[in-house]
């Protein structure tokens, strides 16, 4: 089992639509949770980081559950640009290393 | 602006030849790690660093070599030794300790002809 493990897609959505990603991990001492976009041929940009009481930030909404051990990622009211990898990423336990899942695509179309 | 550099931007080698990429950051971060990533594929680990003059094996180190002599400069030394030295190779630093937030510059694309 990956240990960060991501439905690869590609999610193909109409612009204005709700898309939910979800994601597992597998070490249940992870403790940071984050979700990162990557645009293609171009770095990884962070989005958000995922805390225990979940957090939003205008159209992106990121849970937590840590009993079930997976992360999920709400966009609402999809753009253009937001058409991207979304990359999930946990921590190592009590290390500082970052264990990264391959990405979910998304296309949003007009 | 503050931020973290990588140059240059694309590079070719020829096989059998060591190549060095640069990273630079001036965001007093401690913490730096160098990525691997191939198309496909998700970003593997190679080396990375938590304070000046000390660094640690990633998940796939070998054929590669760094130093951290300086808290802004983290280059890796892609090695002859390295099988498949063609990817995309990105360098990202973080504050350390309890802040596991990275952030990256913009990459180098390295291809060995």
């Amino acid at each position: 089992r990956k240990e960060v493990e991501q439905d690869p897609g590609p999610f193909n959505v109409p612009e204005g639509a709700t898309v939910a990603f979800n994601c597992t991990y597998s070490n249940s001492a992870s403790q940071s949770f984050f979700w990162y976009r990557q645009d293609c041929r171009k770095e990884p940009k962070l989005l958000m980081s995922v805390y225990s009481s979940g957090n939003e930030d205008g159209r992106f909404t990121a849970q937590l559950n840590r009993a079930s051990q997976y992360i999920s990622l709400l966009i609402r009211d999809s753009k253009l640009s937001d058409s991207a990898t979304y990359l999930c990423v946990a921590n190592a336990g009590n290390n500082r290393k970052l264990i990264w899942g391959l990405g979910t695509s998304l296309a949003v179309n007009p | 602006d503050g931020g973290i550099t990588q140059s240059p931007k694309y590079l070719f080698r020829k096989e059998g030849q060591n190549v060095t990429l640069s990273c630079e950051q001036n965001l007093n971060h401690d913490a730096m790690y160098w990525y691997r990533q191939d198309p496909g594929q998700g970003l593997r680990l190679i080396y990375y660093s938590q304070i000046v003059n000390d660094f640690q094996k990633g998940d796939i180190a070998e054929g590669y070599s760094v130093s951290r002599e300086k808290k802004e400069s983290f280059p890796l030394t892609v090695t002859s030794a390295q099988k498949n030295p063609t990817a995309f190779y990105l360098c990202a630093s973080s504050l350390g300790g309890s802040y596991n937030e990275q952030f990256f510059g913009p990459g180098t694309r390295l291809t060995v002809l």
